[in-house]
């Protein structure tokens, strides 16, 4: 159990309908990453937090994705009117180093939220 | 933008075989260079990782080093065993406090019994 816990395990969903996903990270650390995972693929980043700031953000995410983490606590994924590309493994990682030092890039991952597109 | 590019699979070894995955970044700055390995059915976890040049890292009988002059972070194993059997994807981070990892598109391990 890495700490790091997301929801739902898997969703499969009509095109065009909206989705969300919850990260709720591995607590006292301030940074939140998300990531997509693909078939035969490596985790593509998508956008990390700062606390409850969105410091970055992926040219992968389009318009029709948006991520929040009000509080800087829990964090979600919105995807609206999928598309069936937009089936993945959606991964939510929070650093192993502690809440306030210096981020030296290990990540935990959660176990992630597999979305499916019909 | 920083990138990794890692050999692709699938490699199949037998058991006690030596292993070597090659690995390698391209970066404006000096990245921190990591290994993650997803087994089959379980999320994805760190291996290890070098975080300057000619450091080496290690884990579980993996080793790699942080080779500046070739910028690659090659994985090698002196003697597999099956249950290494696994996705291994090479990573960086992403300037000098690794805000962000880019990771390769990972190279699946089968080894034979």
């Amino acid at each position: 159990d890495t700490g790091v816990s997301q929801n739902p395990r898997h969703k499969i969903t009509k095109r065009g309908q909206n989705v969300t996903f919850r990260c709720d990270p591995i607590s006292e650390h301030n940074r939140l990453y998300w990531y997509r995972q693909t078939l035969g693929q490596g985790p593509e980043f998508l956008t990390y937090f700062q606390n409850e700031a969105q410091l970055e953000k992926s040219r992968l995410l389009s318009d029709r994705f948006s991520a929040e983490r009000p509080k800087g606590s829990f964090s979600t994924l919105e995807i609206q009117r999928t598309e069936q590309g937009d089936s993945a493994m959606y991964l939510c990682a929070s650093p192993i180093a502690g809440g306030q030092s210096t981020n030296t890039g290990e990540l935990f991952f959660g176990e992630g939220s597999r979305l499916t597109v019909l | 933008g920083d990138s990794v590019t890692q050999m692709e699979g699938p490699v199949t070894l037998s058991e006690e075989a030596f292993l070597t995955i090659n690995c390698t970044y391209t970066a404006t700055g000096y990245p921190s260079l990591f290994w993650y390995v997803q087994y089959p059915g379980e999320g994805l976890q760190l291996l290890l990782k070098a975080t300057k040049a000619d450091d080496k890292g290690s884990n579980k009988g993996f080793e790699a080093t942080y080779r500046k002059e070739t910028t690659s972070f090659h994985l090698e194993k002196g003697s597999v065993q099956v249950s290494d059997s696994a996705v291994y994807f090479c990573a960086s981070g992403e300037g000098s406090s690794a805000s962000k990892i880019i990771f390769g598109s990972g190279t699946r391990l089968s080894i034979r019994p």
